[in-house]
């Protein structure tokens, strides 16, 4: 899988919209860019993901460079719940029927009250 | 109520000892995987199943064996105990497909002592 570079770290206040960017300058044609999320003593959970198109959900808007090197996760209105370690991770579209994720270190968000 | 049910939530072994870490889903997901994370580590992919059958390991060592009973039964076996086995570990499902979402369990918080 290619790299993506995020920030070790970031911070917000509550009720801010914060950015959060992923640089992935090597990435393929067919790769998607998957955002998932940490919380100390808990298992990764999913955000959202894309391939081209900007993508929206319940939990946050994915933006993604014309040329894909790059994708940015805003998320509206953070709240205390928000503050996680955030993954920006690739992954190859075959259809193996299976998908390995390889994480990094992720960008560790803190939002204070 | 939890989708992936990981058993048990704690784990203290002697080294040199064997133990079974246990994960069921009932998301109906033909996908299974075992990660591992090691204190302040990223989170670090061991192996991963389709239909009861490995598809990719990670894992250098032996003594860790994965063992599917059932569709969606994923169990690891740790053999032969060391302390750097210290870690927690998830347990995770997925659809077929070329972009679905992985799904993790609470994990299997293990110290060996």
């Amino acid at each position: 899988d290619a790299k993506t570079t995020q920030p070790d770290s970031m911070e917000s206040t509550e009720g801010e919209t914060v950015h959060l960017p992923c640089s992935h300058a090597t990435i393929s044609g067919n790769e998607y860019i998957y955002w998932y999320r940490q919380v100390p003593l808990q298992g990764p959970e999913y955000v959202t993901h894309g391939l081209q198109q900007n993508t929206t959900n319940s939990m946050a808007f994915l933006a993604i460079a014309s040329d894909r090197k790059s994708s940015t996760l805003i998320l509206p209105h953070v709240s205390l719940r928000d503050a996680a370690v955030y993954h920006c991770i690739l992954r190859v579209a075959v259809n193996t029927g299976y998908q390995n994720f390889y994480f990094g270190k992720g960008t560790s968000l803190t939002v204070i009250p | 109520d939890p989708k992936i049910i990981q058993k048990p939530k704690y784990l203290v072994a002697v080294t040199g000892s064997e133990k079974i870490l246990i994960c069921e889903q009932y998301l109906g997901h033909n996908a299974m995987y075992w990660y591992r994370q090691s204190a302040k580590k990223p989170l670090e992919f061991m192996f991963s199943y389709s239909y009861q059958k490995l598809m990719d390991n990670q894992t250098a060592s032996s003594r860790f064996q994965p063992q599917s009973s059932k569709k969606n039964h994923l169990d690891l076996q740790i053999t032969a105990l060391k302390p750097d086995d210290s870690a927690t570990y998830f347990c995770a499902s997925s659809q077929d497909g070329t972009d679905t979402e992985v799904f993790f369990g609470k994990g299997t918080r293990l110290t060996v002592v």
